[in-house]
């Protein structure tokens, strides 16, 4: 099946580093969510973007809808331990809730 | 507030049989969307659930069927089970409109 395209595929990082992760697609999608998953744990949403250009944060985490609705972005400030986990953005088209994720972005933060 | 809960958290079977599993949506919440998460990939969508009906529908082949009840609640049934169903099965709810997706922590199936 489809996949959107995310980079990094991983990246270790030291604490109180700010991270920044894309996400990238050939279609364009209506609104994009933002994931993180632990070992074992289903996804959890961190934000959700609904327009073109919004740009929204929860917390430490801010991220884009990209103006040509074909990627968005995600930036962590200051990282900590518990920021690891894996990082999927997913994408859905109008006239259906079905979600599109990524690759996945893992982040690894060292001490 | 009860999130989304999945159930058994794991299965183990062999080749050939058949399983079901089961979802209970967050509170509130009327659309019921599956996905499979293969090892170290994304989840895929299988299909998704709204008044027991199924309205969409990814690219899975018709062994994978299922259900909605009246509770919202929702069972999926693989039959004639192959290895490459091995997976962690995601379960997603929603209201009908907007889109947010909140998930439920899963099922691990193995199949030998």
């Amino acid at each position: 099946g489809q996949q959107l395209n995310q980079s990094p595929q991983s990246m270790f990082i030291q604490e109180g580093e700010d991270v920044s992760m894309n996400c990238t697609s050939s279609s364009i999608f209506n609104t994009w969510l933002w994931y993180k998953q632990e070992p074992g744990e289903g996804p959890v949403l961190l934000i959700a973007l609904y327009k073109a250009g919004e740009l929204t944060s929860n917390g430490r985490l801010t991220a884009q809808f990209g103006i040509t609705r074909k990627d968005s972005f995600l930036n962590i400030s200051a990282s900590i331990p518990s920021d690891v986990g894996i990082y999927f953005c997913a994408g859905v088209t109008g006239g259906g809730n079905k979600l599109t994720f990524g690759t996945g972005t893992q982040l690894k933060v060292e001490l | 507030d009860a999130g989304v809960t999945q159930s058994p958290t794991h299965l183990i079977k062999t080749r050939g049989q058949q399983v079901t599993l089961r979802c209970s949506p967050k509170s509130g919440h009327d659309t019921v969307s599956w996905y499979q998460q293969a090892l170290g990939q994304g989840p895929q969508f299988i299909f998704q659930y709204y008044e027991e009906e199924e309205r969409q529908r990814g690219n899975f082949p018709d062994r994978f069927s299922g259900h909605q009840f009246p509770n919202y609640s929702s069972e999926p049934n693989v039959n004639a089970l192959l290895l490459g169903d091995s997976a962690l099965y995601l379960c997603a709810s929603s209201l009908a409109s907007p889109d947010t997706q909140y998930f439920g922590p899963g099922t691990r199936l193995t199949v030998l």
